[in-house]
């Protein structure tokens, strides 16, 4: 079945900076999703993207859907403490179920 | 407007039993999927239903199953219980059907199923 991968698995970062991650795909979407979760919660749309080469901002959280629709990122902007938690994305493709990329755990340290 | 439930929130069992676990989705909201979180495995889909009707299963054993009333509440049940079945399920509704342009899924805060 389709997977995806998302990169960095875990990352480590200091109040303030930035944060890029990405997710991949080896077949094509034409729907990404992101998504935080908090431990014991449910995850909380973040971003959707619909167009290749589309991007779209959320506060300080900015994703784009990339031109080869097999790829996605996601950049947060001057990371906060409440930033913690773990990323997700997802994608689908015209009517097929959506697929779960399986994190990246982002950690902030003051 | 009231997010997705998901009730119960914690659920003990033991192996064998059955359990069933409730979903009201967003008011408007027809479309249903289920999802079964582990550290293993990830985000996993089990099915998803529209208008009462299930149009999408995963890849899970018939132990699992699952309905939708007219009021688009959804119920999915688990028979036969295994320790392997010890998960986060998810609901997340959507306001359109799936492959609709558009499509957002939301997620309840969901059911932490754990079987002993």
């Amino acid at each position: 079945g389709q997977q995806l991968n998302q990169s960095p698995q875990s990352m480590f970062i200091q109040e303030g900076e930035d944060v890029s991650m990405n997710c991949t795909s080896s077949s094509i979407f034409n729907t990404w999703l992101w998504y935080k979760q908090d431990p014991g919660e449910g995850p909380v749309l973040l971003i959707a993207l619909y167009k290749a080469g589309e991007l779209t901002s959320n506060g300080r959280l900015t994703a784009q859907f990339g031109i080869t629709r097999k790829d996605s990122f996601l950049n947060i902007s001057a990371s906060i403490p409440s930033d913690v938690g773990i990323y997700f994305c997802a994608g689908s493709n015209y009517g097929q179920n959506f697929v779960f990329g399986p994190g990246t755990r982002l950690s902030v340290l003051p | 407007k009231a997010g997705v439930t998901q009730t119960p929130r914690y659920l003990i069992k033991t192996r064998g039993q059955q359990v069933t676990l409730s979903c009201s989705p967003i008011s408007g909201h027809r479309s249903v999927s289920w999802y079964q979180q582990t550290p293993g495995q990830g985000l996993q889909f089990l099915f998803e239903y529209f208008s009462e009707t299930q149009r999408n299963k995963g890849n899970f054993p018939g132990r699992f199953s699952g309905r939708q009333f007219s009021n688009s509440r959804s119920e999915m049940n688990v028979s036969t219980l295994e320790l392997g079945d010890s998960a986060l399920y998810l609901c997340a509704s959507s306001l359109v059907v799936r492959g609709a342009t558009n499509e957002k899924l939301f997620f309840g805060s969901g059911t932490q199923l754990s079987v002993l």
